[in-house]
């Protein structure tokens, strides 16, 4: 089955400086690529996507790249701000009958103002 | 847009008693339901995925008789922890997804205390 890797666990950033956060997964099927943003105890919150039919996606501040050959995706989060503080998961997802979402183990983000 | 309604949004029970959660789609037809499980500060596990008027299917590890799922209609998945233990506090979360692909939508999750 999909197994789905994210690094780093955490990441601390100035405010205003970008963060960057990847993942790599293992089923090369995969073809959808969420990326959630969880506040404490609230549900995940899709901030962008891919499919695997382009190679990058751009949503003011935020940017997700994907590299197919490779199997890994990047979260870009340019100009943070302290709001932007708050736990991030990449999932990936194979679209056929079962279309089940994989995660990964999450990544704390603090912006320090 | 797509709304999915989960409850209770927190629930204590006592050890050995059975706990349902439910998820209702309100304005659209859930073919298939995800349900996850999360323990603090780690990610979302599924623990299995029903589709509609069929037996879940359950991931490695997870026990389906102790997990019951059913997913009668095409709006309602529930989810009963049965003889629940303290091991099994955590804060289960559904996500459901329609036929026309719209994506996932999560349920607002229920936290679960076993005392």
């Amino acid at each position: 089955g999909e197994n789905v890797e994210q690094h780093p666990s955490t990441l601390s950033v100035q405010e205003g400086d970008s963060a960057v956060i990847k993942c790599t997964y293992s089923d090369s099927a995969s073809n959808y690529f969420p990326w959630y943003k969880q506040e404490l105890g609230k549900r995940p919150q899709l901030i962008i996507d891919i499919r695997s039919n382009v190679g990058e996606k751009k949503d003011q501040r935020i940017a997700v790249t994907l590299n197919k050959t490779a199997k890994h995706f990047s979260l870009h989060i340019t100009e943070t701000q302290p709001e932007d503080s708050a736990v991030y998961f990449c999932a990936a997802s194979r679209m056929d009958s079962s279309y089940k979402l994989i995660f990964g183990s999450g990544t704390r983000l603090l912006v320090r103002p | 847009g797509a709304v999915v309604s989960q409850h209770p949004s927190r629930v204590i029970c006592k050890s050995g008693t059975s706990v349902k959660i439910e998820c209702r789609s309100l304005d659209f037809q859930a073919t298939t339901m995800f349900w996850y499980r999360q323990f603090p500060k780690q990610s979302l596990m599924l623990m299995a995925t029903s589709n509609e008027g069929s037996k879940a299917t359950y991931e490695q590890g997870v026990e389906k008789d102790k997990f019951l799922i059913n997913h009668a209609s095409l709006t309602l998945s529930t989810l009963t922890v049965t003889s629940a233990h303290p091991e099994d506090s955590s804060f289960y979360i559904c996500s459901a997804r329609g036929a026309s692909g719209h994506g996932y939508t999560f349920g607002s999750g229920t936290r679960l205390t076993v005392v």
